[in-house]
């Protein structure tokens, strides 16, 4: 299995424009996580799926991110327009079931730098 | 609503000593706890959880933890740490009601030979 693919690995943008955050769960996996990562705030849940339905997306931080989940197999963030302070990693991740029960995989991340 | 803490930013050991990471938690009822590590550039990993049953969990690379309700505690031992054990640790609570997996801030092991 090739886990949990995020693309790109690095994104470098400036101010204003629009980004695109890409993720493949593992295959089977009916939950789908995205998380931010930065030093002030550590780990932050923007958003979660089960089954393509995002469940709770109480920790998107703004109008300007959005997440979507048109089949089981692919999820997007965006953010429009970028600033400054999203810049973060941005973790993905899947699991088969109930969190309680099945552990979170996780994506290697997208470095994103916003100038 | 679930949250969870950990006191510790930094540390530093050396090689062969003893390891204990602090996780301090807050939810009204029993909460499903977990331990990560992240090494650099990559994703998290889970080191092991807690949910139910036997308090002290044993998990992957020689780690364990103990669920302590009275302290609302889940600290990470290891006996004798190893120099590929520095990494970052997060601990992460869960609750029933929901799938929102919480994670601490973390800690930063760094290992000396």
């Amino acid at each position: 299995d090739a886990g949990v693919i995020q693309s790109p690995r690095h994104e470098v943008t400036e101010m204003g424009q629009e980004v695109t955050l890409r993720c493949k769960p593992i295959s089977g996996h009916d939950y789908l996580f995205w998380y931010r990562q930065t030093m002030m705030r550590g780990l932050e849940l923007l958003i979660y799926f089960n089954n393509n339905v995002p469940i709770d997306d109480s920790g998107m931080p703004e109008d300007r991110f959005s997440a979507k989940m048109p089949n089981a197999s692919f999820s997007t963030l965006k953010i429009q327009p970028s600033e400054p302070r999203d810049s973060a990693v941005y973790f993905c991740a899947s699991t088969p079931g109930r969190t309680y029960n099945s552990p979170l995989h996780f994506g290697n991340g997208t470095r994103l730098t916003v100038t | 609503a679930q949250s969870v803490t950990q006191p510790d930013i930094h540390i530093t050991v050396s090689e062969g000593a003893s390891l204990e990471l602090r996780c301090n938690y807050s939810y009204g009822a029993t909460p499903y706890l977990f331990w990560y590590v992240q090494s650099p550039g990559q994703g998290l990993q889970l080191l092991l959880k807690y949910f139910s049953g036997d308090t002290l969990v044993q998990g992957i690379k020689g780690f364990e933890a103990e669920f302590k309700r009275s302290q609302s505690s889940f600290n990470l031992r290891k006996p004798s740490v190893h120099w590929s054990d520095a990494a970052e640790y997060f601990c992460a609570v869960g609750a029933g009601n929901t799938d929102k997996l919480i994670f601490g801030t973390g800690t930063r092991l760094q290992v000396f030979p």
